[in-house]
């Protein structure tokens, strides 16, 4: 079955340096997202990401975190300048164009010191 | 945001018998509904989707929806000691953001 591929599976990190967390999406899927999950929390939206552009982001991603698709394949989330409190599980997740509900990578486990 | 409310459990059943989980929604104009599964330390699966009022069914899964009481459930019949895990309630808000609830953590005892 096809899977959704994320690396590394656990990124630390000291407080004020960037990270890129990668991702590789299911190959026919149109849409991309990442959600995060603080431990013992609910899973969180970040960002959705359709033709190539953001088509929706909520309160959290703000002006440190962006998102690209360098190369067609890849789908990364950079965090510019991490704090205490970005420390989560990191879900990239693909949905193709029957709408069926998502497919969640295994997830970058990080942990900001 | 709209907001999608779990029992966080534990909800603890004995082997064999019928899991029932439950979830509630504010949105009244949501159309679609997602159940996941999510281990310990690991990614939510999905399980089941529904979207139309009434019942769907699975294998040992089904789902239930009632749309005029903003609820949708999840049955597991015939529970194994494997479906001990966190069953997270979706919902989708606009084109394509799903909204997670806290989650129900099963416990099947055997």
């Amino acid at each position: 079955e096809p899977e959704v591929t994320q690396t590394p599976s656990h990124q630390v990190t000291q407080m004020g340096q960037e990270v890129i967390l990668r991702c590789v999406p299911i190959s026919n899927h149109l849409y991309f997202y990442w959600y995060r999950q603080i431990l013992g929390q609910k899973v969180e939206f970040l960002v959705s990401f359709y033709n190539n552009e953001i088509s929706e982001k909520s309160e959290i991603f703000d002006d440190q975190f962006s998102v690209e698709r360098p190369d067609g394949s890849n789908f990364t989330l950079k965090i510019r300048s991490t704090k205490l409190e970005d420390s989560a599980m990191y879900f990239c997740a693909s949905m193709g164009l029957r709408n069926y509900g998502y497919t969640f990578g295994s997830g970058t486990r990080l942990t900001v010191v | 945001q709209k907001e999608v409310e779990q029992n966080s459990g534990p909800l603890s059943v004995p082997e064999g018998a019928i899991a029932s989980l439950n979830c509630t929604y504010s949105d009244r104009g949501s159309q679609s509904f997602f159940w996941y599964r999510q281990y310990s330390g690991k990614s939510p699966e999905l399980i089941m989707f529904i979207y139309s009022n009434g019942d769907k069914e699975d294998g040992r899964f089904t789902a239930q929806l009632n749309k005029a009481s903003q609820y949708v459930s999840l049955l597991i019949r015939d529970s194994q000691p494997s479906d001990s895990a966190t069953y997270l309630c979706a919902v989708k808000e606009g084109a394509q953001k799903l909204v997670f609830g806290q989650g129900t953590r099963l416990t099947i005892n055997p």
